[in-house]
């Protein structure tokens, strides 16, 4: 079965910095990668993906994402932090037609 | 942009009874999922629902427990029956739109609390 792990539960950060997010996965065959982001009391929002191509995806609100085969990773970054991207990230993982989420990690961005 | 909207959005219920919750898109979609989510987890999987068809179940999930209907293609109910305190979680709809490939978007959810 398709599996992502997210090894930080949480990503303390400063304004103005940028950010890490990581994801690591483990598929057979080729992956289908998903970042989503969930605000408090809202719903998930869809970020980005990676089926194939570039390995640096570009998704919403300034984030992209690198692919990296070797590693085994799909990490999140954006380059300068906002107080406005304290959220909680999820990775994925399509498994067959559903997504396959990891554990979730929780980033505070401070002033 | 296409819009998904849940009803309720949130509830309180008394243990032993049901509710049932409504997802609505506006535009045609190809797929249709349910989600939940319990306190301080991660998202799984409910089951998919078809339309005109009986819903596809993951493991740890029944149909009696959780009836889904999907009589259009774009609106899908989902019931918890029988409640417990540990049905307390926030359920999510999501679908993949008509045209579009592979990610999924979420609706924004109902909060169910179970006494």
């Amino acid at each position: 079965a398709q599996s992502v792990a997210q090894p930080e539960d949480q990503v303390n950060v400063a304004e103005g910095n940028p950010l890490t997010v990581k994801c690591t996965y483990s598929v057979s065959g080729n992956p289908y990668l998903f970042w989503y982001v969930q605000y408090p009391n809202r719903g998930l929002q869809f970020l980005l993906k990676y089926i194939t191509g570039d390995n640096l995806v570009k998704g919403s609100y300034g984030f992209e994402a690198e692919f990296n085969k070797s590693q085994t990773s799909f990490h999140l970054k954006k380059p300068s932090a906002l107080v406005s991207d304290s959220a909680l990230y999820f990775c994925a993982v399509r498994d067959g037609r559903k997504l396959v989420f990891g554990t979730g990690t929780r980033l505070l961005v401070s002033p | 942009s296409a819009v998904i909207s849940q009803k309720p959005s949130r509830d309180i219920c008394q243990r032993g009874t049901s509710l049932t919750i409504q997802c609505q898109v506006d535009s045609q979609v190809t797929m249709m999922f349910w989600y939940r989510q319990q306190p301080g987890q991660s998202l799984t999987l409910i089951a998919t629902a078809n339309q005109g068809s009986e819903a596809t179940y993951e493991s740890g999930f029944v149909i009696d427990k959780f009836p889904i209907s999907r009589p259009n293609l774009t609106f899908s109910t989902l019931t918890v029956s029988n409640m417990s305190p540990e049905d307390s979680s926030i359920y999510l709809c999501s679908v993949v739109f008509r045209g579009g490939i592979d990610e999924q978007f979420f609706g924004p959810g109902t909060r169910l609390t179970v006494l």
